[in-house]
């Protein structure tokens, strides 16, 4: 039972450098999304997919790409990392039924820390 | 940009206290609205998922009451216990899932 599966669990990073955060699902889930999660701030979100070939900008999706080529993988990809990206990343999925998105299953968290 | 509004920030509560929160949200136009319990070091676990106005959601201890109409949403706990501290996180579910900041709960034995 893998569920959500991020990679890595942490990351140190410099200014400038680029990296891409992995996330897998094995649940055949249609939605999955990036949250960032930082003090006082709860989760926000960074980008969503509804389904392979197709994303979306959430609250906050500046400095950060994501693409769906496949339904169980939604990676993120930080361009330029900046010390602003120094947080904790959650991938979640769920599935869509009809209108609404059920409940969201998470990874484990990805701790990255930009220098 | 949608506000989804939780209070109060932080809650401290005896245990056997029976507690509850607030979650605000700006629409009616909206398909559902989700409860989550956070535990510290691990990630979020879905409570409830709420659709209709008037829906009632109960598992064991906690339950949750929806107002489509006044655009608002309960949590309760009867009889907190310990293993009840975490942040409750509320979700607003438009076409993607924004969350308000949480209600840190606290239960002192």
């Amino acid at each position: 039972n893998a569920g959500v599966t991020q990679t890595p669990k942490f990351q140190v990073l410099k200014t400038g450098q680029s990296m891409t955060l992995q996330c897998a699902q094995d649940m055949n889930h249609e939605y999955m999304s990036w949250y960032r999660q930082d003090p006082g701030m709860g989760l926000r979100l960074i980008h969503y997919s509804v389904g392979a070939g197709i994303t979306d900008q959430g609250e906050v999706p500046n400095g950060y790409n994501v693409s769906r080529s496949t339904t169980e993988d939604f990676p993120l990809r930080l361009l330029s990392a900046a010390p602003s990206q120094t947080s904790v990343y959650f991938c979640a999925s769920s599935y869509l039924g009809g209108r609404d998105t059920g409940e969201l299953f998470f990874g484990e968290g990805s701790r990255l820390t930009v220098l | 940009i949608l506000n989804v509004e939780q209070s109060p920030q932080s809650l401290h509560v005896q245990e056997g206290d029976s507690t509850n929160f607030t979650c605000s949200f700006p629409s009616s136009n909206f398909y559902a609205l989700h409860w989550y319990r956070w535990e510290t070091a691990k990630s979020p676990e879905a409570l409830f998922v709420m659709t209709l106005n008037g829906d009632e959601k109960k598992k064991g201890r906690i339950s949750a009451t929806l107002n489509t109409k006044e655009g608002y949403s309960y949590l309760y706990i009867k009889g907190s216990q310990p293993e009840d501290s975490a942040t409750y996180l509320c979700a607003f579910d438009t076409d993607k899932l924004i969350f308000g900041t949480g209600t840190r709960l606290q239960v002192f034995p």
